[in-house]
């Protein structure tokens, strides 16, 4: 079985600040690995995923993600937030055991940027 | 491509009524997903499909839930009866092969049941 934990429900930052967003996953095999981004009233968006190689992924919007499999890590990062950056991030798991696993997603982190 | 099309974007009922959601995914996606979006639970897969074929639906909730792909651009998701703990919002999404991993979703419907 998989799963994600967001550590946080809700991440308050001043604009122009660094941010990140913890994800741990769980899982007995490989996996790929996912950060999605939900703006007010849309649907989710994907920002980037780890599949193999580096394990530091850059993503849209200066966003990157870095894997760390001893820790079972992949946190979320952005160097200065901009008030556009206000949203919902899900981290997301998905195990390599054979065939089509489903992608489980995490509760979600709420992202506050402040004027 | 439009992306994913979902319809209505909003739906108000009252309990003990028949709701049908419906979604066109992006044209050439092999798979698409049904997803419920709850404050208590986040975001649930309910049931998927490959090539129209429902693979997996140990995610829907109750036999109150069905879902059908009569074809590759057309999913509808019905509760029937509906309930006030059904309130949430619906999201569709699909992905194709390759690129299996990146799901695209639809904007949802937000059904609330009185």
């Amino acid at each position: 079985a998989q799963s994600v934990t967001q550590l946080d429900s809700q991440v308050p930052v001043f604009e122009e600040a660094p941010v990140e967003l913890r994800c741990n996953y769980s899982s007995s095999v490989s996996v790929y690995l996912f950060w999605y981004v939900q703006y007010p009233n849309q649907g989710l968006q994907l920002l980037l995923k780890y599949l193999s190689g580096s394990t530091l992924v850059k993503g849209i919007n200066g966003f990157e993600a870095e894997f760390n499999k001893s820790q079972t890590s992949f946190h979320l990062r952005k160097p200065s937030v901009h008030i556009s950056d206000t949203a919902e991030y899900f981290c997301a798991v998905r195990s390599l055991s054979g065939g089509y696993q489903k992608v489980t997603f995490g509760i979600g982190t709420k992202l506050q940027v402040i004027p | 491509d439009a992306g994913v099309i979902q319809s209505p974007r909003h739906e108000v009922t009252e309990m003990g009524q028949e709701v049908t959601l419906r979604c066109k995914p992006i044209s050439g996606h092999d798979y698409l997903f049904w997803y419920r979006q709850t404050m208590m639970r986040g975001l649930e897969l309910l049931i998927y499909f490959n090539n129209n074929v429902p693979i997996d639906d140990s995610g829907m909730p109750e036999d109150r839930f069905s879902a059908k792909m009569p074809n590759a651009s057309f999913s509808t998701l019905k509760i029937q009866p509906s309930e006030p703990r059904d309130s949430a919002v619906y999201f569709c999404a699909s992905s194709q092969i390759p690129g299996l991993e990146t799901q695209y979703f639809g904007p949802g419907t937000r059904l609330l049941v009185l």
